[in-house]
């Protein structure tokens, strides 16, 4: 069972707005920045928020990410076929003094 | 850019040590603002933060509990590499190892799939 709690799945159809959570706790999310990865098949995972709502260079504006108490939510707007991957959160753990992950939502675009 | 080419074994027995490295490119292991981190992803754990080591004036690791007293993370500034060395290897090992840099964990490993298996 993992630290920061994701639905399992989401979907939407092309064009759409989908929202992921992530929910933590005082000693995850509340006190820290939440990061969000995007994993395509068979590859490794790909940095695609940082700092709650910060994006590296080359990630779309279309993915956008929020924070508030405990819990943090990844947005992807005109969702695009090319979307469709698993997307982790993470986050550091002032408890464990760990990095800690969520267990995962597979966005598939219908 | 930094980039990140790991290596070592596929196959590892059970009870052995899984050992692992990674060649670092566009930085410098000892670098004051960088991290090297070492994550694991299975079907049952899914992603697994295992350890970091980190230099600020002095070198630093930090390890996940589950693995505390089975894990190493070492620099080599010579070869401007670091390590893992996980001990006494279980089937629970078995996973996709990915070293990854960044304080954020912004660069990633192509991962390498170990399997513990007699």
């Amino acid at each position: 069972q993992s630290v920061l709690t994701q639905p399992p799945s989401a979907s939407g159809t092309p064009g759409q707005r989908v929202t992921i959570s992530c929910s933590g706790s005082s000693s995850t999310i509340g006190r820290n920045n939440v990061d969000w990865f995007q994993q395509l098949p068979g590859t490794a995972p790909k940095l695609l928020i940082y700092y709650n709502n910060q994006r590296p260079s080359g990630v779309p504006d279309r993915f956008s990410g929020s924070k508030s108490g405990t819990s943090a939510s990844l947005a992807i707007s005109g969702l695009q076929s090319e979307d469709e991957a698993d997307y982790y959160c993470a986050a550091w753990d002032d408890s464990l003094n760990a990095w800690v992950f969520g267990g995962g939502t597979k966005l598939t675009v219908l | 850019q930094v980039q990140l080419q790991q290596s070592g074994p596929g196959l590892v027995k059970p009870s052995q040590t899984l050992s692992l490295t990674c060649d670092i490119s566009g930085d410098s292991v000892s670098s004051n603002s960088a991290a090297w981190n070492w994550i694991r992803q299975s079907p049952s754990r899914g992603l697994e933060w295992l350890g970091r080591t980190y230099y600020r004036s002095k070198w630093s690791r930090d390890y996940a509990v589950s693995v505390r007293s089975r894990i190493t993370i070492n620099p080599d500034t010579s070869k401007n590499q670091f390590s893992l060395q996980l001990n006494s290897v279980t089937l629970d090992d078995t996973a996709v190892y990915y070293c990854v840099s960044g304080t954020q964990m912004d660069v990633w490993g192509k991962g390498t799939t170990v399997t513990v298996s007699s």
